[in-house]
């Protein structure tokens, strides 16, 4: 089965650094993704890691260690706009992607 | 606006009342799926439909009842649902057998059961 979890609410200051994070226990390793959903609309893909490290797209980054069975996603120069419910999901067997409890960030002037 | 069509937006039907979810995709993806989230709580996986086949069915009750007509709709059959029913309902595609493709979601029906 598959394990996931994350903190439930964190709150930053517009123009900061926050990391959220998300620890899961998997059986089998296919890769961890992370998701954006702002409230009512659709989850939207954020990111995508499978080999260790860290994966940077513009402000938005994520990193992971297989070993620590962890991953972050670090948002960078956050925007009132980055206030959303952000969510690690690890994919399983046939295309089954299991979502971890999602983190609600707010951002604060 | 995203890649993935739900229709309708909102939908209010009694627990007696027979209606049905409807998903469109353009995009080729040959995975489709049907989630359900609740408030402040992530989607939890209800079917997967690969190459048009149900292949996951995560232990769903029978009034719900999906369909795949072809490789671009995905419907979900709703009849005699309970109040506890009420929830946003998502779909989504992806390329089918590559568990790294991310999946496209859709806006939603946000149902509720009188």
């Amino acid at each position: 089965g598959q394990n996931i979890d994350q903190p439930t609410e964190m709150t930053a200051t517009e123009g900061a650094i926050v990391q959220i994070n998300c620890t899961y226990q998997t059986s089998g390793f296919n890769g961890l993704f992370w998701y954006q959903q702002h409230a009512g609309e659709a989850p939207t893909f954020l990111s995508y890691n499978v080999l260790d490290g860290l994966e940077e797209k513009g402000r938005f980054s994520s990193f992971l260690s297989r070993s620590k069975g962890y991953s972050y996603l670090l948002l960078k120069e956050l925007q009132m706009k980055d206030s959303a419910s952000y969510l690690c999901a690890a994919p399983g067997g046939g295309n089954k992607l299991t979502f971890g409890t999602g983190t609600q960030l707010k951002v604060e002037l | 606006d995203t890649e993935v069509t739900q229709t309708p937006k909102h939908l209010v039907m009694g627990m007696t009342n027979k209606k049905s979810l409807k998903c469109e995709q353009h995009m080729g993806h040959r995975a489709m799926y049907w989630y359900k989230q609740k408030a402040k709580k992530p989607p939890e996986l209800m079917f997967v439909y690969s190459y048009e086949k149900l292949s996951i069915n995560e232990s769903v009750p029978s009034r719900f009842s999906p369909e795949c007509p072809n490789s671009s709709l995905l419907n979900l059959h709703l009849h005699a649902l309970q109040p506890e029913d009420s929830a946003l309902y998502l779909c989504a595609s992806s390329q089918a057998g590559n568990s790294n493709q991310p999946q496209h979601f859709g806006d939603g029906t946000r149902l509720s059961i009188l």
